[in-house]
């Protein structure tokens, strides 16, 4: 079976330093990965997808994560946070090539910005 | 840039009627599904959908939901006899590829 963890609850960060959000996944088959970010009062947008090819990945607003097979991570990661990313964070797994593939959400992660 | 959309933004209901919500999605989508997320918890996934049939459904998806696409562009969730705990946002989603899925901005449904 296939399952997320997001090892932070709330991660809090000043504008202009790093941000790393953790995710461990299991998955008894070659995973496809994302994170979607979820705004207050808006739907849940794709950052970014990993589907085997390049281990380290890019996504929009700047965010990056790298798949670890040894490690089953895939942590997203942003050089320098902005007061607009302050949003929740989910990784997301999902089994590659099935039809109509159910998506498995992590529990999310709050990312706060401060000035 | 298209968009999934969803309708109504918010909905109220009391516990035993039957509720309808509707979806468009990507145009050039093939699959479809629906999540709910209750309050403080995980988004679940409901159902997915391609080729005018089931193709993928959770525990939850009992014989109280059904989903149906009734022309080309609509794409709906019944909940035929509504319980305080369906009360959730409710998202949709389409995808071209399988496991690529655009979500719509959510209905918040609220069973009271």
């Amino acid at each position: 079976a296939q399952s997320v963890t997001q090892l932070d609850s709330h991660v809090s960060v000043s504008e202009g330093t790093p941000v790393l959000l953790r995710c461990n996944y299991s998955s008894s088959y070659s995973p496809s990965l994302f994170w979607y970010v979820q705004h207050p009062n808006k739907g849940l947008q794709l950052l970014l997808k990993y589907t085997s090819a390049a281990t380290l990945v890019k996504g929009i607003n700047g965010f990056e994560a790298e798949f670890k097979k040894s490690e089953t991570s895939f942590h997203l990661t942003k050089p320098s946070a902005h007061m607009s990313d302050a949003a929740e964070y989910f990784c997301v797994v999902s089994v590659l090539n099935q039809a109509g593939t159910a998506l498995i959400f992590g529990k999310g992660t709050t990312l706060s910005v401060s000035s | 840039e298209p968009e999934v959309t969803q309708t109504p933004s918010h909905q109220v209901t009391q516990m035993g009627q039957e509720v309808i919500l509707r979806c468009v999605p990507i145009s050039n989508h093939l699959y479809f599904y629906w999540y709910r997320q209750i309050l403080g918890q995980k988004v679940e996934f409901l159902v997915s959908f391609y080729n005018n049939e089931i193709s993928e459904k959770s525990e939850i998806f009992d014989d109280q939901f059904s989903v149906e696409r009734p022309d080309g562009s609509n794409f709906t969730l019944k909940i035929r006899s509504t319980k305080l705990e369906d009360s959730a946002m409710y998202f949709c989603a389409s995808s071209e590829r399988p496991y690529e899925q655009y979500f719509g901005p959510g209905t918040r449904l609220t069973v009271t």
